[in-house]
This record gives structure tokens, C-alpha cells and sequence, in this order.
């Protein structure tokens, strides 16, 4: 059965530095998400991604973020200049409309 | 979007008992769904339920929605200690962009 996966499973990055999190949706799938979760607490919406442009996005989602399908199969998630607040779980999900399919995560730690 | 409130917070049954977990939400709907968190990992889609339908069925899942009373359930029958996780709902209103959005959701503890 098709999963969305997710490299890497973790990343450690100083503060400051820029960290790119990948993520190969399930390949007939048409919207993608990336959410996150912080320890301990709810998982939340950044940004969804149809046709080629960000459709919606959270005020999470600021100018440090970006994605980016760059060659019609990977999904990123770019983070420009890390913060310690941003250690948490991140999670890329790909769906056809209703239902979305995540992948493991890639869990961020920043120091 | 709007987030469903997951009731109860946690829950703790011995295995080969019935879970029942309840969500509520504030607006009318399209669909609403269902999802499984393992400790740390990702959610896992289980079942969706559609507004013109009053229950429905997957293995050992059972969902109804009740739209007058702005509520859906979720059932698992004879449970196992694998089914221990974090379950939530996403109500899914007729103008979503698409984000769900989670609640705390219930965490279900079954002892072996």
C-alpha cells in the first residue's frame, strides 16, 4: 500500500541555521499539507498545497517558512532561520481532497 | 475548518472491552473523520463518515453522527492493547480549504 514518507526521521540544527524537511506524498495525491506537533501538545496546520501554490496557511506559517514541489514528487517544508520555539514534530500529509494520509514525521530539535 | 471537541480526555479498559469516545462540533458539516495517533508517531485515517449517513462500519470500528446534535461517536468493540493511542475527529465543514484541524483528542489506555 503507497505511505507518505518523510526524511529525515530526525534533525538536530543550532539556532539560526536553515533546515529543509522532506517529504514524497503518495503520487496520484493532489493536496499536501504540513502540520506540526509540539511535545505534548496538538497537532497544527501550517500550510496546505494544490496546483503548484500555497491555498491556505496558519498564522504559524511566517515569513521563515516556505514550500516548495520542486520536481513533482517531493513536497518541502523549509525552515529559513530556526528558532528553539520551533522543535516540535513535523508531519506531511497528501490527500485527494477529504481524506489525508500522513507520514511518520521528522522530529526537529533546535538548540 | 473547525476542531471537534474529543470527550472523554482519557480513557482505561481492559482488553476485549468496548471503547466509546464522543466528538462535538460547532458547525454544520460535509463529512466528519476519524484518526489514530501512536504515541509520537503519524495520524493514521480511519474511517470517514459522510453528513447524509447516520452510521458506519470498518472492521471493528463503528462511527455514528447525529447532525442535529452536532455529534459523532467513535465504537471499537473487543479491544486490544494494540488499539492503545490517541484518537481525534475532524469535522470537515462545507467551505474547508482542506486543513483539518485536531483537538486533544481522547487518549484510550487498553491493559492486556
Amino acid at each position: 500500500e503507497p505511505e507518505v514518507t518523510q526524511t529525515p526521521s530526525h534533525q538536530v540544527t543550532q539556532m539560526g541555521q536553515e533546515v529543509i524537511l522532506r517529504c514524497v506524498p503518495i503520487s496520484n495525491h493532489l493536496y499536501f499539507y504540513w502540520y506540526r506537533q509540539i511535545l505534548g501538545q496538538k497537532v497544527e496546520f501550517l500550510v496546505s498545497f494544490y496546483n503548484n501554490e500555497i491555498s491556505e496557511k496558519s498564522e504559524i506559517f511566517d515569513d521563515q517558512f516556505s514550500v516548495e514541489r520542486p520536481d513533482g514528487s517531493n513536497f518541502t517544508l523549509k525552515i529559513r532561520s530556526t528558532k528553539l520555539e520551533d522543535s516540535a514534530m513535523y508531519f506531511c500529509a497528501s490527500g485527494i481532497r477529504e481524506t489525508q494520509y500522513f507520514g511518520p514525521g521528522t522530529r526537529l530539535l533546535v538548540l | 475548518s473547525q476542531q471537534g471537541e474529543e470527550d472523554p480526555q482519557a480513557l482505561s479498559i481492559q482488553e476485549g472491552e468496548n471503547a466509546t469516545m464522543n466528538c462535538s462540533y460547532k458547525t454544520s458539516i460535509n463529512n466528519l473523520q476519524w484518526y489514530r495517533q501512536n504515541s509520537g508517531r503519524g495520524l493514521v485515517h480511519l474511517i470517514l463518515i459522510r453528513s447524509n449517513e447516520r452510521e458506519k462500519h470498518s472492521g471493528r470500528l463503528r462511527v455514528t453522527l447525529d447532525t442535529s446534535k452536532k455529534s459523532s461517536s467513535l465504537l471499537i468493540t473487543a479491544s486490544r492493547a494494540a488499539d492503545t493511542a490517541s484518537y481525534f475527529c475532524a469535522p470537515d465543514p462545507s467551505s474547508n480549504t482542506g486543513k483539518l484541524i485536531f483537538g486533544q483528542g481522547t487518549t484510550l489506555q487498553v491493559k492486556p
